[in-house]
């Protein structure tokens, strides 16, 4: 337990309404990450976080957004949720030299 | 971009019997690493791999790491119901940034 807390766990939203899915650290890493799971893609980067305020795009980034304004929070937002966002979302830090991961519990997140 | 292709997708076996998910990527690597997310779980970090050609062990489970780095496998002996869940093996560019690129991961079931 890398002291990650993802919120909500669970979500049940309609298409076209806004979303912010929550992540927090209590551990003061610097890197943290926002992935996507869904079935035969294994994990998917949307966005990642190397410090306050320094974002960067991952594979999936279309549609999503983020923010950090602390180093122990990470937000990610869907701005106009579409059925095709429903999937289980991660979050991650990671930690050491060559940046192996600690995830979160996951948001499972369903777009009706 | 970098890809990272796993196999097989599945894999249903008796207890007892041995187990191997193999990892390919399209790029040279900086390490690979492996992850175990049990059903309805999180994806944990297992271990990571740096060297060309390196082999490390883990009670039962026996991990290689290609002599072009562009390859590892997974092995599991005599392997048990708490060995079920999805692996993943994730990999960091050549160039060492901080971006994992995870593969599809393998289903393991186990047969009791």
């Amino acid at each position: 337990d890398a002291g990650i807390t993802q919120s909500p766990r669970h979500k049940v939203t309609e298409t076209g309404t806004p979303v912010t899915l929550r992540c927090h650290q209590t551990e003061n890493h610097r890197y943290m990450y926002w992935y996507r799971q869904d079935p035969g893609h294994g994990l998917r980067l949307i966005h990642y976080s190397y410090g306050v305020k320094d974002t960067d795009k991952g594979e999936v980034s279309d549609g999503y957004s983020v923010s950090r304004s602390k180093t122990e929070d990470f937000l990610l937002t869907l701005e106009s949720a579409t059925s095709s966002q429903t999937s289980v979302y991660f979050c991650a830090i990671s930690v050491g030299h060559h940046y192996e991961q600690y995830f979160g519990p996951g948001t499972r997140l369903t777009v009706t | 971009g970098q890809q990272v292709m796993q196999i097989p997708q599945y894999q249903h076996v008796q207890e007892g019997e041995d187990f191997t998910t193999y990892c390919n990527s399209s790029t040279t690597l900086s390490n690979i690493q492996w992850y175990k997310q049990r059903p309805g779980g999180h994806p944990v970090f297992l271990i990571q791999l740096v060297k060309s050609g390196e082999v490390k062990k883990q009670k039962r489970l026996t991990f290689q790491f290609g002599e072009a780095k562009k390859n590892s496998s997974l092995h599991i002996t005599a392997t048990q119901t708490t060995d079920v869940g999805t692996y993943f093996c994730a990999g960091v560019g050549e160039f060492g940034n901080e971006k994992l690129t995870f593969g599809t991961g393998t289903r393991l079931t186990i047969i009791p």
